[in-house]
């Protein structure tokens, strides 16, 4: 079975701290698909980034970076110089080879940016 | 309109009525899915449909039942639901082929937030 863990349920920073988010998963395939997803008020989860197992560089996007360890099974995303507007629950996810085209995701992390 | 839209944004429904979710996607692609979002709870995959098939029941209540007349819309038709029902429905569609290596990136409408009475 597959699962999503991201313990960190609620983080509050000022805004232009960095903050990281934590996602560890569990898998028996060998090939998968990790995810990041963001969901601001408004409801509508919003794509971040995808990542296949085979690939374990790290990727910067402007100020959004994420950190693949297959060692540790873990797939972290950083904030650097967070701002307001980067308040929103984040939810990791994770599809492999058993479920086709199902995610498996995480309970999410709240993210609140204070001025 | 682009992307995933979902229609009506916020639903209230008292427990014997029946009412339908819109789920439509403007992307071109292939598969669909509908989630339920619950309060502390991760999201939960409730229907996947593939080329129009449905090929995925995730052990839902038959008070919930979908329907996906092509693959740019998705329905879930809802009657006699119990209070516990209320959540955040998520409608999302994906370009998949017919292995795993399609799996490609889900795209999200904005939900339908229903509340049931």
């Amino acid at each position: 079975a597959q699962k999503v863990t991201q313990a960190q349920t609620e983080i509050s920073v000022v805004e232009k701290e960095d903050v990281t988010l934590d996602c560890v998963y569990e898998t028996r395939d060998t090939t998968y698909y990790l995810f990041w997803y963001k969901q601001p008020p408004s409801g509508e989860l919003v794509f971040l980034i995808r990542r296949n197992s085979f690939d374990e560089q790290n990727e910067i996007s402007g100020r959004y970076s994420w950190n693949f360890q297959k060692s540790t099974s873990s797939f972290n995303f950083t904030i650097t110089a967070s701002q307001v507007v980067d308040s929103a629950v984040y939810f990791c996810a994770l599809s492999g080879t058993g479920g086709g085209n199902k995610l498996t995701f995480g309970t999410g992390t709240q993210l609140k940016v204070e001025l | 309109e682009t992307g995933v839209t979902q229609t009506p944004r916020h639903l209230v429904m008292g427990m014997t009525n029946k009412k339908s979710l819109k789920c439509e996607q403007h992307l071109g692609h292939n598969a669909m899915y509908w989630y339920k979002q619950s309060a502390k709870k991760p999201l939960e995959l409730m229907f996947v449909y593939n080329f129009k098939e449905q090929t995925e029941n995730n052990s839902v209540p038959s008070r919930f039942s979908p329907e996906c007349p092509n693959s740019s819309h998705l329905f879930l038709h809802l009657h006699t639901l119990q209070p516990e029902d209320s959540a955040l429905y998520l409608c999302a569609s994906s370009q998949t082929g017919t292995s795993w290596r399609d799996t490609d990136t889900q795209y999200f409408g904005p939900g339908t937030r229903l509340t049931v009475l």
